[in-house]
């Protein structure tokens, strides 16, 4: 069973502070993503990473970096949090190679003051 | 890239009765077609998922249906419960060198006892 995990359920931070969001999967999956959940909006790609070191920008960047140094896990960072990330974190992964099925992580819920 | 639009936004049903929620997309080369049901306060978990070269797949109380040449594809849930309250997401996997899916906003069904 493949599980995705996530480092926090909960997080407060203040504006400014520099933040991170961890995730790990346990299945060897090649790919990773982190999305952003907010009302009405969906789930909105922010980064993606295909392999190790190796990352690419989805649809909502701007503000974000990634960091993916194992295979298993990849990180999520806001260098400056601001009010306007307050959102719901969701980390996925897929093996990849056309299996395409995504496992979500828990997700984390991000409150920036 | 690839725009999926998913109707409606919110639907409300009696138990028992049937609830069908549309997607469209926008990229022909689309191949792959999977639905999430996240219920609340809990992780997007797969459902049910169809590929270009197949009409319609069943699983029990649900159903998927694509439409290649209208390009939209549609959930069906057939004699509804309590238990299938919950936000679904449909998504596209796009190809051309950036295999990664584009998700609908989300549909929140709510089944009345």
């Amino acid at each position: 069973d493949v599980k995705v995990t996530q480092s926090s359920r909960y997080l407060v931070k203040r504006t400014g502070e520099k933040v991170f969001l961890e995730c790990v999967q346990d299945m060897d999956h090649e790919n990773m993503f982190w999305y952003r959940q907010d009302p009405g909006l969906g789930l909105r790609l922010i980064y993606f990473s295909y392999d190790v070191k190796m990352k690419e920008k989805g649809d909502i960047p701007e503000g974000y970096s990634v960091s993916r140094e194992k295979k298993e896990r990849f990180s999520l960072i806001l260098e400056s949090a601001s009010t306007n990330q307050t959102s719901m974190y969701l980390c996925a992964s897929n093996l990849g190679d056309r299996e395409e099925t995504q496992y979500f992580g828990p997700g984390t819920r991000l409150l920036v003051l | 890239g690839e725009n999926v639009e998913q109707h409606p936004s919110t639907l409300s049903v009696q138990e028992g009765d049937s609830a069908v929620i549309k997607c469209t997309y926008s990229d022909s080369a689309s191949n792959y077609f999977p639905w999430y049901k996240q219920e609340l306060g809990k992780r997007p978990q797969l459902i049910i998922d169809i590929r270009s070269n197949v009409g319609e797949k069943k699983d029990q109380r649900i159903a998927v249906t694509l439409n290649k040449t209208a390009k939209h594809f549609s959930l069906h849930i057939t004699e509804t419960q309590p238990e299938d309250s919950a936000v679904y997401f449909c998504a596209a996997w796009g190809s051309g060198g950036s295999y990664i899916p584009t998700f609908g906003r989300g549909t929140s069904l709510i089944v009345h006892p």
